[in-house]
């Protein structure tokens, strides 16, 4: 068990839509990190926040946001879902000291349909 | 921006043959780390390295640095079937302050054939 929690498991929704993705990290870790893994995929990263502030931005659509709250939990919204969009997403966290490893949830399988 | 390339992109092997796969960066990392991603499951810390030319053993992997701290490659000798799985390197760039920018390679998918 990594410590990083990740909300709803799965999830299925239509075209057009939009979700809520939901991660609380490991007690402690300031840093969350986003993950887009479809089918067979690397990892590409889309958004980092630390102790609420956004630190780093990857390749996350502009139907894409996120933010992380103070207590810490981020939640990654993905609107006007596209079929494409259908990926395991990952959220990780990190103490965010130089050498820390990263500490990965088990992922929100999306489907859209 | 910088770039982590991985080969190959799978890989098939039978029980107990030797398994490498080869991590290179398109700039000079500060460190790099190694994941394994097991079927359904998700990424899990490995290990790092941090200084040039470092040679690291995990009981059967083996992890290397290059002196340029540009590649890196992770190799398995004598690979079991929990061995399965998708082997990721992460390379480690910081920046200004204390940020660090950590880029994924694309992975390597390991079947080992019983």
């Amino acid at each position: 068990d990594s410590g990083v929690t990740q909300t709803p498991k799965h999830l299925i929704t239509a075209t057009g839509q939009r979700v809520t993705l939901r991660c609380s990290p490991r007690s402690g870790d300031l840093s969350v990190y986003w993950y887009q893994q479809s089918l067979d995929q690397g990892l590409q990263f889309l958004i980092q926040y630390y102790n609420g502030e956004e630190r780093a931005k990857g390749n996350i659509l502009e139907r894409f946001s996120a933010q992380q709250f103070p207590d810490l939990h981020s939640e990654l919204n993905l609107s006007s879902l596209e079929l494409g969009d259908s990926a395991l997403y990952f959220c990780a966290s990190s103490p965010d000291r130089p050498n820390s490893p990263l500490h990965f949830g088990n992922g929100t399988r999306l489907t859209v349909t | 921006g910088q770039q982590v390339m991985q080969i190959p992109q799978y890989q098939h092997v039978q029980e107990g043959e030797d398994f490498t796969t080869y991590c290179n960066s398109s700039t000079t990392l500060s460190n790099i780390q190694w994941y394994k991603q097991r079927p359904g499951g998700h990424p899990v810390f490995l290990i790092q390295l941090v200084k040039s030319g470092e040679v690291k053993k995990q009981k059967r992997l083996t992890f290397q640095f290059g002196e340029a701290k540009k590649n890196s490659s992770l190799h398995i000798t004598a690979t079991q079937t929990t061995d399965v799985g998708t082997y990721f390197c992460a390379g480690i760039k910081f920046s200004s302050g204390s940020a660090r920018q950590l880029t994924f390679g694309s992975g390597t998918q390991l079947t080992v054939l019983p």
